[in-house]
């Protein structure tokens, strides 16, 4: 199974301001996502992040409030933009299967909890 | 669309009996299914998961669940519950894009 690295681990932040968090896989994917768990709640899929190209984003999400960068098989980023409290959330990246193989299954970070004060 | 339910919000059980968690999924095709674990602080560990098959599927920790496409469930079961399997349990449903559907969870309380 690959390894999820991601950072931060967790951060307080100010409203108005930006954060990125980084995702760094220990081997090459297929697929790269980014979920939102908001406290108490369950995940929701923010968007795919698409290697060399623009991220497709789930309904209700847009690109100027997560830019979402995906430079090669092993690294994304997702910057939550303008953050406001009700951005205060559990962020996960997830991916899919390792290149050249197909087992279905998605992986998980360990999550980026964000406060916004 | 795809969608999850898990009815129960909250279980209690006690240490060394049998648990049960109930998953209901509604999806046009066949689907994927899985179940992850997230104990408190940390990210979600994968269960065991259904792609087609026996419809009995074992995975880690001693769980197993059951796929019944006539009741559209997939129900989490261990025989014995110990301390450490107090957590957040989530059903999914996927297709092979890879892009999960999560029911609401449901908090596993083991009493000693």
């Amino acid at each position: 199974s690959a390894v999820i690295s991601q950072k931060p681990s967790r951060d307080i932040c100010q409203r108005g301001t930006s954060l990125t968090i980084q995702c760094q896989v220990d081997s090459q994917v297929t697929m790269m996502f980014w979920y939102r768990q908001q406290p108490g709640q369950s995940l929701t899929l923010i968007a795919t992040a698409n290697q060399g190209s623009e991220a497709t984003y789930e309904s209700g999400f847009v690109i100027d409030k997560f830019p979402i960068s995906r430079p090669n098989l092993t690294f994304s980023t997702l910057t939550v933009s303008n953050m406001s409290p009700e951005d205060s959330s559990i962020y996960l990246c997830s991916v899919g299967p390792q290149t050249g193989t197909s087992t279905g299954e998605l992986f998980f970070g360990e999550g980026s909890r964000l406060t916004v004060l | 669309a795809q969608s999850v339910t898990q009815p129960d919000i909250h279980i209690t059980v006690s240490e060394g009996a049998s648990l049960e968690l109930r998953c209901n999924y509604s999806y046009g095709a066949t689907p994927y299914l899985f179940w992850y674990v997230q104990s408190p602080g940390q990210g979600l560990q994968l269960l065991l998961k259904y792609f087609s098959g026996d419809t009995l599927v074992q995975g880690i920790k001693g769980f197993e669940a059951e796929f019944k496409r006539s009741q559209s469930s997939f129900n989490l079961r261990k025989p014995s519950v110990h301390w450490s399997d107090a957590a957040e349990y989530f059903c999914a449903v996927g297709a092979n894009d890879y892009k999960l559907s999560f029911g609401a969870g449901t908090t596993v309380t083991v009493r000693a």
